[in-house]
């Protein structure tokens, strides 16, 4: 099984602050790796897919990047509405995985 | 707009069955992969199976093979998740989410996501 893990597990920023999330595959995951949103009681929102390709509705201050193992998610301009969880997953094989999540707090 | 509406949760004594339903609209259901995913009280989410548009093809977390059916309904527009022998560590939220309607290049697991439903496991 591929296990995802996800660094910081938490990050403190402040409003208008970029910050970077990063995302580490057990193995090779080409570039089969997707980025969620959660806020607490809430649905999470998917973000990106295929490592780097926008979901539909989502601004471009969310970014991503990487291949193979090492992925990247980058937000910009930091607002009260991105401080939230924010998980990656891989889809190359099954069973799926979701990192642990990285938890955006307000400095 | 889309839109995925879970229903059947509840409380349940370990060892007990419980269906989940969840309920799409706004889209071509029969068109597109479907999943469950789940997340335990102030945990991560977890992947727990999905489903091949026709229902031909479906894959399992370990955890819950041979305990958990995942099905669906295309005449009505209606994802399943059939739970049987529950354990404790089955309390979660369960979410339903959309995959992609083939062809899709590239491929994604989940773009839509439902509100959840909460299922408690315990005497």
């Amino acid at each position: 099984d591929i296990q995802m893990t996800q660094s910081p597990s938490s990050l403190s920023a402040s409003v208008g602050d970029r910050v970077t999330i990063t995302c580490r595959a057990s193995q090779d995951i080409n570039h089969y790796l997707a980025w969620f949103q959660q806020k607490p009681g809430k649905a999470p929102k998917s973000l990106i897919y295929a490592a780097s390709s926008l979901q539909s509705g989502v601004p471009s201050k969310f970014s991503g990047s990487g291949s193979g193992t090492d992925f990247t998610l980058t937000i910009s301009s930091l607002q009260p509405e991105d401080f939230a969880t924010y998980y990656c997953q891989q889809y190359i094989s099954y069973p799926r995985s979701f990192g642990q999540g990285t938890k955006l707090e307000i400095k | 707009e889309v839109q995925l509406v879970e229903s059947g949760g509840g409380l349940v004594q370990p060892g007990g069955s419980l269906r989940l339903s969840c309920a799409a609209s706004g889209f071509t259901f029969r068109s597109y992969w479907m999943s469950w995913v789940r997340q335990a009280p102030g945990k991560g989410l977890e992947w727990v199976a999905n489903i091949k548009l026709d229902g031909t093809e479906k894959f399992y977390v370990d955890s819950v093979k041979g305990r958990f059916t995942i099905s669906r309904d295309n005449a009505k527009n209606s994802l399943y998740l059939q739970m049987n022998s529950l354990r404790a560590e089955d309390t979660a939220v369960y979410f339903c989410a959309r995959g992609c309607s083939p062809p899709c290049s590239p491929w994604f697991d989940f773009d839509y996501w439902g509100q959840g439903t909460l299922v408690t496991v315990s005497s």
